[in-house]
């Protein structure tokens, strides 16, 4: 199994509401990834997961808040989000640690619109 | 800081033709990393670069470390190569610092 999955793929959700997204991989990566994209802009990365605990946080605001409850599963919380939070929001997986690099394997995005 | 800068922005071609990407980035690096992004959204991992050349199909990507600078060729262009193909660097750990992506439309 080589795939990332990600649910939802699409997602509306209203300034007050609280929802999640899920990440899920059965590689045995033990790094995970979140990364934002905006229109034809490359990612931008929030958080990084390392043997399942937080190792990157590039000053995310706190309405995001991921948990990765076990190896295999990465979830991001939302709260009060913003207009601007509308995005592409990309899951990744990888080995971590390898001398020579690291390929990351992406999952498919949920689209996420804030209204 | 490390800088990834890619060339062209855009590139349109006819069906058939050889297509080239550059990068370039400003300092030593562990991995060059290309990556294709379809309309739908999803990223796939095309190659992984520390040294020479490597080639999958009608793709073929090299690296030249001492002028710091990767190329991504296709060969024998297709209207399905339609996609932002974008260039990242990796240096220490597992953090990519991502070029701003080349738009390719190939023309049947």
């Amino acid at each position: 199994d080589t795939e990332v999955t990600q649910t939802p793929k699409h997602l509306v959700m209203g300034m007050t509401n609280k929802k999640s997204l899920k990440c899920e991989q059965h590689m045995g990566h033990r790094a995970m990834y979140w990364y934002k994209q905006k229109a034809k802009k490359p990612p931008e990365l929030m958080f990084v997961y390392s043997y399942e605990k937080l190792s990157i946080n590039e000053s995310v605001p706190s309405r995001f808040s991921p948990e990765c409850p076990n190896s295999s599963l990465l979830n991001l919380h939302l709260h009060a989000l913003q207009p601007e939070d509308s995005a592409l929001y990309l899951c990744a997986s990888s080995i971590p640690g390898l001398a020579v690099g690291e390929t990351q394997y992406f999952g498919p995005g949920t689209r996420l619109l804030v209204l | 800081k490390n800088e990834v800068e890619q060339s062209p922005q855009n590139l349109t071609a006819q069906e058939g033709e050889f297509i080239t990407i550059n990068c370039s980035y400003s300092v030593g690096i562990s991995a060059l990393h290309w990556l294709q992004q379809h309309p739908g959204g999803g990223i796939v991992s095309l190659f992984m670069l520390s040294s020479g050349k490597k080639k999958h199909g009608r793709l073929i990507a090299t690296i030249n470390i001492q002028e710091k600078h990767s190329s991504l060729h296709i060969t024998a262009s297709h209207p399905r190569d339609s996609a932002v193909y974008i260039c990242a660097s990796q240096t220490s750990g597992s953090r990519l610092t991502f070029g701003e992506g080349t738009q390719l439309t190939v023309n049947p």
